[in-house]
């Protein structure tokens, strides 16, 4: 079964840039997460899709962060305009909620640096 | 007050040691994941717990669920374990999981 998968694995940009990061889930997993994880600190929740809806996006900096799931199937992040502690790096996870409570299947990461 | 709380933040040891990762958490949960993280940023799921313990090779993780605490040991530790090592707690509620900061480890040759 293949995994989470997510593009580009790193990213520099300088401050005020755009940038996208695109995730693609397990198959059939309905349920798909962004985390941000500054260095030193555990992944933060981002954004929550059920299918093409979001669940929750409490955390999303709204203001410059935007996340899409048209079709319910990939996903992307967007970060317009990025500033310098946006530098992380952003783990996209997806679940199908028939693997049990809690079951989350991360991708590899997106390390950005913003300078 | 985190609600999840790893401990140590660092582990130096060396290569063959035992190690022990603590975790205490606060809420209610179904489930309680061990994750690995690399250097890269990719996550590992090592395990995932609701009750008792479990072993993969050298890795043996333990759940005391009365207590709200969990561990996660390394026998004969080696330089490749060096890594991050994050608790995470999946709440009771939802399919939330609250992520502990993690403890860096590093086993020295």
């Amino acid at each position: 079964e293949a995994g989470v998968a997510q593009s580009p694995r790193y990213k520099i940009i300088e401050k005020r840039q755009s940038v996208a990061f695109w995730c693609n889930p397990i198959s059939g997993h309905a349920t798909l997460y962004w985390y941000q994880q500054i260095l030193g600190q555990g992944p933060k929740l981002l954004i929550q899709f059920q299918n093409n809806g979001v669940v929750d996006d409490s955390q999303l900096p709204k203001d410059r962060f935007s996340a899409e799931r048209l079709k319910g199937v990939d996903s992307t992040l967007k970060i317009q305009p990025a500033k310098l502690e946006d530098s992380a790096v952003y783990l996209c996870a997806s679940s199908s909620g028939t693997s049990g409570p809690g079951t989350q299947y991360f991708g590899p990461g997106t390390r950005l640096l913003v300078l | 007050k985190n609600e999840v709380e790893q401990s140590p933040q660092n582990l130096t040891a060396q290569e063959g040691e035992f190690i022990t990762i603590n975790c205490s958490y606060s809420v209610g949960i179904s489930a309680l994941h061990w994750l690995q993280q690399h250097p890269g940023g990719g996550i590992v799921s090592l395990f995932m717990l609701s009750s008792g313990k479990k072993k993969h090779g050298r890795l043996i993780a333990t759940i005391n669920i009365q207590e709200k605490h969990s561990s996660l040991h390394i026998t004969a530790s080696h330089p490749r374990d060096s890594a991050v090592y994050i608790c995470a707690a999946a709440s009771g509620r939802d399919d939330k999981i609250i992520f502990g900061k993690g403890t860096r480890l590093h086993i020295l040759p």
